[in-house]
């Protein structure tokens, strides 16, 4: 199948610095990326749809200005979490859609990176 | 609100033995529905979908569709200990101008007992 990266997998940062994690497609376009958020025990909670070339639609709840997507090419989008705070530890996952293959039954495009943990002092 | 529902567990089932795992959901017009199996500390990975009411099978696994009772249930036949896992129940919703966007449940944690 296809194969999604992300960067870092793992982040240990002070609170009240920015973290930038990167999610690429590596092996075709994905016009859409999703990006979820999941605490210990929770379930996947989408925080916001990037698509590539305009803003991303975000989740009730979810503060744009805290979370910065941008989705500048195909294959890649990024997500800072700024002036992290310890309440925003969790482990962040990304997903991407393949662009050849649309249309409402095919999720099974979506293709889910390895996650990244951060984690906030 | 659209909800995905699941029991959390933990599902302990001995190995060799069927584990079945169940989800509703409130929106009735939902379309397509996912399993994914998530290992600790990992992402989710893609088992099955389904979307016609009735049983689809692929390998061990078995999903069921009932949309007239909003129910969907995974089977994992001759489970094994690598079958211990978190497994998500998802439900595919149009959120709009041919967007398509996933709700996840809480997940069922399963335990294959050797």
């Amino acid at each position: 199948g296809a194969v999604v990266s992300q960067h870092p997998s793992r982040v240990i940062c002070k609170s009240g610095t920015s973290v930038k994690i990167e999610c690429r497609s590596l092996d075709f376009q994905a016009t859409t990326m999703f990006w979820y958020r999941q605490f210990p025990k929770k379930s996947l909670m989408l925080m916001a749809t990037s698509n590539e070339g305009s803003k991303a639609t975000y989740e009730q709840g979810v503060e744009k200005d805290k979370f910065l997507i941008n989705h500048a090419s195909l294959t890649l989008s990024t997500l800072t979490v700024t002036s992290a705070h310890p309440e925003d530890s969790s482990f962040y996952i990304c997903s991407a859609r393949d662009r050849r293959l649309a249309g409402p039954h095919r999720a099974d495009t979506q293709y889910f990176g390895p996650g990244t943990r951060l984690t906030v002092l | 609100q659209k909800e995905v529902e699941q029991n959390s567990g933990p599902l302990s089932v001995p190995e060799g033995a069927i584990a079945s795992l169940n989800c509703t959901y409130s929106d009735r017009g939902s379309q397509s529905f996912f399993w994914y199996r998530q290992y600790s500390g990992k992402s989710p990975e893609l088992i099955m979908f389904i979307y016609s009411n009735g049983d689809k099978e692929d390998g061990r696994f078995t999903a069921q569709l009932n949309k007239a009772s909003q129910y969907v249930s995974l089977l994992i036949r001759v489970s094994q200990p690598s079958d211990s896992a978190t497994y998500l129940c998802a439900v595919l919703r149009d959120s709009g101008a041919g967007s398509y966007q996933l709700t996840f449940g809480k997940g069922t944690k399963l335990s294959v007992i050797p």
